[in-house]
């Protein structure tokens, strides 16, 4: 069963870049035609997909944050990792690795504050 | 791109049964969607994926409670047999070659 866990900084400054990484386990990331994908949700409220990578190396992004984002991916570690520029407070939530829409990472918290 | 739309709440009585809606937007009739579970303070679960015809597939573990069917745009989610650890908010998403998109989600109480 493939596992995600997501890892990064908890804390970044505004203006600065956000950047988290998701490793996965138990199975490889540029095996099957997957896609993987970052998601983030602000505190009490819903879902907001950021964008996805597929093993091919292609990418989409949300239009709304595709500017800022930039999603990539390292097949010799096995992982793949989000940037997200110029964050502002707006940008402070969980942030989730996942892979298709079946299995998803544990999620981690980042805030963003001076 | 498609939009998904969700009752923002909905309530049920334990032992008994519920059925969630996820409305697709105008000419997204045919998507194949995702049901998600998230309890409160976890990461959300994947249910199912559920197509237009009604056919679905769940993901591991999931009980036999939860069922996926569809009537045109709609897609639902029944859960029977209600049980506390049902207490949760259902998120529906959908994709397609250039996006991925969640519904606002439905905050379920199991009463």
């Amino acid at each position: 069963q493939v596992q995600l866990q997501e890892s990064g900084p908890g804390l970044v400054k505004p203006s600065q870049t956000l950047s988290l990484t998701c490793t996965v386990s138990g199975g490889s990331i540029s095996s099957g035609s997957y896609y993987w994908s970052w998601i983030r949700q602000p505190a009490g409220k819903g879902l907001e997909w950021i964008g996805r990578i597929y093993t091919s190396g292609s990418t989409n992004y949300n239009p709304s944050l595709k500017s800022r984002v930039t999603i990539s991916v390292d097949t010799s570690k096995n992982q793949f990792s989000l940037k997200l520029s110029s964050v502002t407070a707006a940008d402070t939530a969980v942030y989730y690795c996942a892979r298709m829409s079946s299995n998803w990472g544990q999620g981690t918290l980042v805030t963003v504050s001076s | 791109q498609p939009v998904l739309t969700q009752s923002s709440s909905a309530s049920a009585s334990l032992g008994s049964s519920v059925k969630l809606t996820c409305t697709l937007s105008s000419g997204h009739s045919s998507y194949i969607i995702a049901w998600h579970q998230q309890q409160p303070g976890k990461a959300p679960r994947y249910l199912m994926k559920l197509e237009g015809s009604g056919s679905y597939n769940k993901g591991s573990g999931v009980p036999d409670r939860f069922s996926g069917s569809s009537s045109g745009a709609d897609r639902y989610l029944t859960i029977s047999n209600l049980q506390s650890e049902d207490e949760a908010d259902y998120y529906c998403e959908t994709w397609d070659s250039n996006t991925q998109v969640f519904g606002g989600g439905t905050k379920l109480t199991v009463l």
